[in-house]
């Protein structure tokens, strides 16, 4: 386990449905971030967010918006996907944004497809 | 190409045997960290290495890094079944603030 918890571990869902991923870190770390992973590319960072404000949009699409509440929480809302947003999404967390030795703690994902 | 290649993509050995994963990239780094990632879970931190560091050790992991040829690699000792999964490279821009993944090499260790 690495502090990183993510819910829910699989989502099926239509493209008019709204659903929402949840991510939790019990590290103490002020930073957090949402990547999507698909299959044969690199992962792609969505989101970034240090100290509950968000730092880095990646030019994602608004079907993707994501909620910070507090510094352990970290939310992606999802609304109208398109079967191409089909992929795993992680989210991570690190110390800090701008630390010299910024190793980021990986949850375990969450499977989302999109009929 | 992208920040953080590796290569091979894939890697395919037999047990005992080392397996050596190299990683390119194109800009100036604060450090380079390895990770690796079992099939549909998460990436696990593996080691980091600064960019005046030349040469680290952890356990069975080697990994090296010249900065002048811009690349670094892993070098796993003794492997195992246990150590089949995707390892992934991501450097940390001295510009910036993000960490930029390559695409990874699927590592294969058959028992």
């Amino acid at each position: 386990e690495t502090g990183v918890t993510q819910t829910p571990r699989h989502l099926v869902m239509g493209m008019t449905n709204k659903k929402s991923l949840k991510c939790e870190q019990h590290l103490g770390h002020n930073a957090m971030y949402w990547y999507k992973q698909s299959a044969k590319k690199p992962l792609e960072l969505m989101f970034v967010y240090n100290f509950k404000e968000q730092t880095e949009n990646n030019s994602v699409p608004s079907r993707f918006s994501p909620e910070c509440p507090n510094s352990s929480h970290l939310f992606l809302h999802l609304h109208t996907l398109q079967p191409e947003d089909s992929a795993l999404y992680l989210c991570a967390s690190s110390q800090a944004t701008s630390g010299y030795t910024d190793t980021q703690y990986f949850g375990p994902g969450t499977r989302l497809t999109v009929l | 190409s992208q920040q953080g290649e590796e290569d091979p993509q894939a890697l395919s050995i037999q047990e005992g045997e080392n397996a050596t994963m190299n990683c390119s990239y194109k800009t100036s780094i604060n450090n380079l960290q390895w990770y690796r990632q079992n099939s549909g879970r998460g990436l696990v931190h593996l080691i980091l290495i600064r960019s005046n560091e030349r040469e680290k050790h952890s356990g069975r992991l080697r990994v090296t890094l010249d900065t002048s040829k811009k690349s670094s690699s892993l070098l796993i000792t003794a492997s195992r079944a246990a150590d089949t999964a995707s390892y992934f490279c991501a450097t940390k821009e001295t510009s910036g603030s993000r960490l930029t993944f390559g695409e990874g090499t699927q590592l294969t260790v058959n028992p």
